[in-house]
């Protein structure tokens, strides 16, 4: 079985500009969770969805945006990228929501410039 | 608000023997959970051992065990004979709320293994 995989692996931006994340779960897995990761703040969850719903956010700004698609494929958007945006997203899913037993992906790195 | 604190930003154990890596939450809610989470170099987080706030026995799953001690309000993670690919970061992390829920993670412990 196919793990979850995430594009680009490695992103270069300029301040201002926007950027899409995509995230692929594992096959039937209907939940899709996102998650920054920097050096400073730790990681920190940003959204979930289940079944093409946002189910859950955290604690971040408006520029950070998601969606996900009746194949349960999720992206993420982030608008108006500062530096402080610069990090490792991680995308993660799980089978029937919720975070018990979630899988990750490897990551896409964003450094913005 | 909920916290999780991890005091320990790095540890050493030599393979083959047990090391506890400590972690300490704070919530006001009555129903969470707790989850244990190793980061490899490679960056990809995987999923260890869970264990909820009503669960009376510790979770197991392998060489990993949750020492979970609710009136301190720790979950320890013990790992029983290390293994040189146990090196890794590895993060705690509480749960609660429900559908509306929380997530908060702690800083993370760096764990090496010495051959």
């Amino acid at each position: 079985k196919a793990g979850v995989t995430q594009t680009p692996r490695y992103l270069i931006k300029t301040r201002g500009q926007q950027v899409t994340l995509s995230c692929s779960p594992i096959s039937g897995h209907r939940s899709v969770s996102w998650y920054q990761q920097t050096p400073g703040q730790g990681l920190q969850f940003l959204f979930e969805y289940f079944s093409e719903t946002q189910r859950n956010k955290g604690n971040f700004p408006g520029r950070f945006s998601g969606r996900q698609f009746s194949n349960s494929r999720s992206e993420m958007n982030v608008s108006t990228l500062e530096l402080g945006d610069s990090a490792l997203y991680l995308c993660a899913s799980s089978l029937g929501g919720g975070l018990y037993e979630q899988y990750f992906g490897p990551g896409t790195r964003l450094t913005v410039t | 608000a909920q916290k999780i604190t991890q005091t320990q930003p790095g540890m050493f154990v030599q393979e083959k023997e047990a090391v506890t890596l400590d972690c300490t939450y704070d919530t006001s809610d009555q129903s969470y959970g707790l989850f244990w989470y190793k980061q490899p170099s490679s960056g990809e987080m995987i999923f260890l051992i869970y264990q909820g706030s009503y669960d009376e026995q510790n979770a197991t799953e392998g060489r990993y065990s949750l020492n979970f001690q609710k009136a301190r309000k720790s979950a320890n993670l013990v790992i029983s004979a290390s293994q040189l690919g146990d090196s890794a970061m590895y993060f705690c992390a509480i749960y609660s709320g429900g559908s509306n829920y929380k997530l908060t993670f702690g800083k993370g412990t760096l764990l090496t293994v010495n051959p």
